[in-house]
C-alpha cells in the first residue's frame, strides 16, 4: 500500500496521559498536514511540514500538542496531559509541493480521553 | 472559523437519482477540492477545480465554480448505495492549508 498510513488506528488514554500518533506519508511527498476531526464536522488544521521544517501552526495547537518529522519523512505528533476535549480524530494528509495542493488523507486515529 | 460551508446538511435520495450538494465559502482561493467521507474514515479526494474553471467532469461527478458568488456545486449523477459518505468541499487559498466545510451527510436508500 503506498497510500498514507496512521498508527495506531485507535487509541483510548485516561484523562492526564501522554500519547503519541505517527504518520508515514506518501514517500515522494514533501509535504504534511496534521487535522483534527471533531464529530459532524469538517477537518481542522493543525500544522504543516515542509520537509523537516514545521512552517506553519495553527492557535489550535496548544502548548501541550508538539509535532515532527525529524528526517522528512514520518512525522509523530504527541499530545501532553490530555484532556477530555482532545477527543477526536486526527487525520493526516501529504501533498506534493506545486501539486494544486491536492491533499491524500490517511485513515485517521481516533482518540478518545476518558 | 472554516471556509466553507455546505448545503444541505443533509441529504437522502433513491439510488439512481441525481444528487446535488452546495458549498459557499468566503475568501479569494487558487482552487477548491470536494473529498468524500465514509464513516469513521480518512477522506478521499474527489476532484479539483482551479479558479479559472467553471466546470469540471469526472465519472458520475461534474463540479461547477462560480468565483463571483463564491459557490461551488457537486453533482452526482445515477447514485449509488455505495456513494453514502459524507462530502466536504475544501478551499485552497494559497494559505498551505485546505479550508474545511462542515460536510453534507449524503444517504442512497438501494
Amino acid at each position: 500500500d503506498t497510500g498514507v498510513s496512521q498508527d495506531p488506528r485507535h487509541k483510548i488514554t485516561k484523562r492526564g496521559q501522554n500519547v503519541t500518533f505517527r504518520c508515514d506519508p506518501i514517500s515522494e511527498h514533501n509535504r504534511l498536514y496534521w487535522y483534527r476531526q471533531t464529530l459532524g464536522q469538517g477537518p481542522e488544521f493543525l500544522t504543516y511540514f515542509q520537509n523537516e521544517a514545521q512552517l506553519e501552526k495553527s492557535r489550535l495547537l496548544s502548548d501541550r500538542f508538539s509535532a515532527e518529522r525529524p528526517k522528512g519523512s514520518f512525522s509523530t505528533l504527541e499530545i501532553q496531559r490530555t484532556e477530555q476535549g482532545d477527543s477526536a480524530m486526527y487525520l493526516c494528509a501529504s501533498s506534493l509541493a506545486g501539486a494544486d495542493n491536492e491533499q491524500f488523507f490517511g485513515p485517521g486515529t481516533r482518540l478518545t480521553v476518558l | 472559523s472554516q471556509q466553507g460551508e455546505e448545503d444541505p446538511q443533509a441529504l437522502s435520495i433513491q439510488e439512481g437519482e441525481n444528487a446535488t450538494m452546495n458549498c459557499s465559502y468566503k475568501t479569494s482561493i487558487n482552487n477548491l477540492q470536494w473529498y468524500r467521507q465514509n464513516s469513521g474514515r480518512g477522506l478521499v479526494h474527489l476532484i479539483l477545480i482551479r479558479s479559472n474553471e467553471r466546470e469540471k467532469h469526472s465519472g458520475r461527478l461534474r463540479v461547477t465554480l462560480d468565483t463571483s458568488k463564491k459557490s461551488s456545486s457537486l453533482l452526482i449523477t445515477a447514485s449509488r448505495a455505495a456513494d453514502t459518505a459524507s462530502y466536504f468541499c475544501a478551499t485552497e487559498t494559497g494559505a498551505n492549508n485546505l479550508f474545511f466545510g462542515t460536510g453534507t451527510r449524503l444517504t442512497v436508500i438501494p
